[in-house]
């Protein structure tokens, strides 16, 4: 069964504090590794696809890679502003599979 | 803003009650998702619909049900409701079957 882990759950940081967020999946046919951001009560916004292993994307202070097994979020200098949920979700042969998020607090 | 939009933005209705959730995709995806959202649970796909046809099926209950008409905007109607339905529904849109999804607002249901 495709499955798409990801971790940690919760994630507390300092303005300025890089880290990275984990997003391992199964799936059978990965067809694309797709981030979003979620702000409470709100629809999830897209971030980034990616395709292939060894490929990467940034946008501002995020940047995602993949592998074969996972995909990570990087987030260098974060501001307060970057505070949200970060959805990681697999594209498999019929539909894209969710993980559960990470909610990232970044405090000033 | 995505494109997408979702009506109503909240609903209040009671136990065994019928509802229906509008969306109306970003201009150009003919594919459509519906998603509910409970606190205590991720994303759960409900129903994937690609140019009025019904292409993949998720954790949707009996009760629930979908469509998709020659606009390509959709309904998702849900009836018998229980306490548990109270959630937040979104609906995603696409270009195609397998491209990144773009997610409405949302709609919040409350079922008292």
């Amino acid at each position: 069964e495709d499955q798409v882990t990801q971790s940690p759950e919760a994630l507390r940081l300092q303005e300025g504090e890089s880290s990275s967020l984990n997003c391992s999946y199964t799936v059978s046919g990965l067809r694309g590794l797709f981030w979003y951001r979620q702000d409470p009560g709100k629809g999830p916004e897209f971030l980034f696809t990616l395709y292939s292993a060894g490929e990467e994307k940034e946008k501002e202070r995020l940047k995602a890679t993949l592998t074969k097994k996972e995909s990570f979020l990087h987030i260098t200098a974060p501001k307060p502003e970057d505070s949200a949920t970060y959805l990681c979700a697999a594209g498999g042969f019929q539909k894209l599979v969710f993980g559960t998020g990470t909610r990232l607090l970044v405090s000033p | 803003d995505s494109g997408v939009t979702q009506t109503p933005k909240h609903l209040i209705t009671a136990t065994g009650q019928r509802v229906t959730l509008r969306c109306s995709p970003r201009s150009g995806d003919l594919s459509v998702y519906w998603y509910q959202q409970s606190l205590d649970q991720g994303l759960q796909f409900l129903i994937q619909y690609y140019n009025g046809e019904e292409r993949a099926k998720g954790n949707i209950l009996e009760r629930f049900s979908a469509q998709q008409f020659p606009d390509l905007h959709s309904e998702l109607n849900l009836s018998s409701l229980e306490l548990g339905d109270s959630a937040l529904y979104f609906c995603a849109s696409s270009v195609g079957l397998r491209n990144e999804q773009f997610f409405g607002p949302g709609t919040r249901l409350t079922v008292l």
